[in-house]
Parts: structure tokens; sequence; C-alpha cells
């Protein structure tokens, strides 16, 4: 089967640093993305790793573990305008539709 | 990248009507999809949209009630059939650029009454 794992909802301070955590366990795996979702919007593309590592990209960086089936998400100097949905979402194979987990709503408060 | 528009951007239905969704790729992609998100849940695939042949549909979706087409490399539609207030949802059509990129369109909103 395909499970794909992270918080509900977290809570952090502006300015803060936050990390949102994915486990998953698929019947395959060919990459790891992560979106940002406003309400009322589509989910924009933040980040893809297929191999273990970190990846830097700005104030965002995504960390993978094939062998432990999990990955993170680091938000670092948080603004206001993070407070969105963070969809972690796995790729079976190629070219290939995603596997979306229930999505980590995060509020930024003052 | 690729620049997706969805037409309508939101509708209002009546139960019992269908509504086609429209999804407009600005270069041609070699994979579309279409999901479904409803309120307050992730997305959930409904299709793969394949060109010149039949859909491949997810386990609960069938094509009787969601027929999809795909006409060329660029272009895809999803209707929405015999439609019920269960069918209110956000429609999202996403195309694979590469194998490591997957880009979604701004969604259709649908509500029906």
């Amino acid at each position: 089967g395909q499970n794909i794992d992270q918080p509900t909802e977290m809570t952090a301070t502006e300015g803060a640093i936050v990390q949102i955590n994915c486990t998953y366990q698929t019947s395959g795996f060919n990459g790891l993305f992560w979106y940002q979702q406003h309400a009322g919007e589509a989910p924009t593309f933040l980040s893809y790793n297929v191999l273990d590592g970190l990846e830097e990209k700005g104030r965002f960086s995504s960390f993978l573990s094939r062998s432990k089936g999990y990955s993170y998400l680091l938000l670092k100097e948080l603004q206001m305008k993070d407070s969105a949905s963070y969809l972690c979402a796995v790729q079976n194979s190629g070219n290939t539709p995603l596997v979306f987990g229930k999505g980590t709503r995060l509020s930024v408060i003052a | 990248s690729a620049v997706i528009s969805q037409k309508p951007s939101r509708d209002i239905c009546q139960r019992g009507t269908s509504l086609t969704i429209q999804c407009q790729v600005d270069s041609q992609v070699t994979m579309m999809f279409w999901y479904r998100q409803q309120p307050g849940q992730s997305l959930t695939l409904i299709a793969t949209a394949n060109q010149g042949s039949e859909a491949t549909y997810e386990s609960g979706f069938v094509i009787d009630k969601f027929p999809i087409s795909r006409p060329n490399l660029t272009f895809s539609t999803l209707t929405v059939s015999n439609m019920s207030p269960e069918d209110s949802s956000i429609y999202l059509c996403s195309v694979s650029v590469d194998t490591d990129t997957q880009y979604f369109g701004p969604g259709t909103r649908l509500t029906v009454l």
C-alpha cells in the first residue's frame, strides 16, 4: 500500500525556523516533492529530492533519507506569508502521478 | 516550467447536470493528470490523461462519471457528469515537464447545489 504521513497542523513564530516532517511507505520511489498551497489557490512546487541529503533553496531546504523513508522541509526566517499548507508527495516511478500526504497546515504568528 | 490555464475558474451547478473543465498548457507535455481536492483535504488523483487513447483511472473513479479527453499534447478536458453535492471540490490539472517537476494549474472550484 501507499502511506504518507505528516503532521496535521503546526504553529511557529515569525522569524523562527520550523521543520515539517514527512514519512512514507510506497510501492516504489522515484523522488519526493514538497508543495506549498495557500488557501483557495493551487499547489506551488517547492522542492524535489531523489538522492539522500539536503537541498537548499533560499529560505527553504528539503532533506531526504531513502533508507528511513523520511523527509523534512525546513523553513527559515519565517514570514507571515509562509502561513499555508505544505504537501509532501512521492512519485513511485518516472513520469507517473504523485501520491500526496494530507498536508500540514502551518500558521505563522507574530 | 509550464504555464497552465484552466477554464472555468469556478462554477456553481445544479444537481444532475454536467460540467466540462478545460486545461491548456503553453508547451507540449508528455504527461497530464487530473486531481480532485475536496474541502479541507489533500489531493487525490482521478486519472492520467493519455494522448490519443483512453485515460487511466484510479480506483474509485470511472469513465462514465469522469470522462476525459486529450486530443493533443497541450490540451485536456475533464467532465464531471450527473453531478451531486458530493462532487463539490477543486479540480486540478497537473503536467509533468520532466521527471523531477510537476506543475499544477490554478484549479476549478466547483460547487454543486
